[in-house]
């Protein structure tokens, strides 16, 4: 059973006008990421919840936004997508403070094509 | 600071032959460490981990050893299978909350029959 879902797993939208991915799990975990993969390329924090507690990474562009409304979803909003955001998306949580069990729970990713 | 080397890729590879993929970590605190395998159009899936020195990770026939010594991490398996042909991702959390995953560059392995 999937645990970390991700919708769609496909997106297309047009250059600059406002888009959301979306993120639902179901494991209760508190933390709860978003990372950009480019191609052949890592997976980039983009920011995280802890809990409410938003992160910001400091190389984060202000065009990418996140809401969490409540544990199990998270949302992330593109404002004015350019053709470089075009990308895979992945949305991952884990359960904290856990030292023993840290590792993170993906999604199958939103790849997201800008035209 | 924290980061994640892996050995350049693709590793291509036939069928039954021995793979290595080789992540050496830098960290300034006491991290776990994770080997994660991605398909293609897929996401990440763990593959296996160690939280501790002298910890070995194991799954589907694939192992990597903890050594806090030589800060390596890396992975290996004795046979491979043509499905096992991925992005594979070597990474480290740093045990503190709310702390992410540190990813290296991701290795491609083509395994052929």
């Amino acid at each position: 059973d999937a645990m970390v879902i991700q919708n769609p797993r496909y997106q297309v939208t047009q250059f600059g006008k406002p888009v959301t991915l979306s993120c639902s799990q179901t494991l209760n975990h508190n933390v709860m990421y978003w990372y950009q993969q480019k191609s052949s390329q890592a997976p980039k924090l983009l920011f995280h919840y802890y809990d409410k507690d938003f992160n910001n990474e400091a190389d984060t562009p202000d065009n990418f936004q996140s809401r969490r409304p409540n544990t199990s979803f998270c949302f992330l909003d593109i404002r004015s997508p350019g053709l470089g955001d075009a990308a895979m998306y992945l949305c991952a949580t884990s359960r904290d403070p856990s030292p023993m069990n840290t590792e993170a729970f993906f999604g199958q990713g939103t790849r997201l094509t800008v035209v | 600071g924290n980061s994640v080397t892996q050995m350049e890729g693709p590793v291509t590879l036939s069928e039954e032959a021995f793979l290595t993929i080789n992540c050496t970590y830098t960290a300034t605190g006491y991290p776990s460490l994770f080997w994660y395998v991605q398909y293609p159009g897929e996401g990440l899936q763990l593959l296996l981990k160690a939280t501790k020195a002298d910890d070995k990770g194991s799954n589907k026939g694939f192992e990597a050893t903890y050594r806090k010594e030589t800060t390596s991490f890396h992975l290996e398996k004795g046979s491979v299978q043509v499905s096992d042909s991925a992005v594979y991702f070597c990474a480290l959390r740093i045990h503190q909350a709310g702390t992410a995953l540190i990813f290296g560059k991701g290795t491609t392995l083509s395994v052929s029959s």
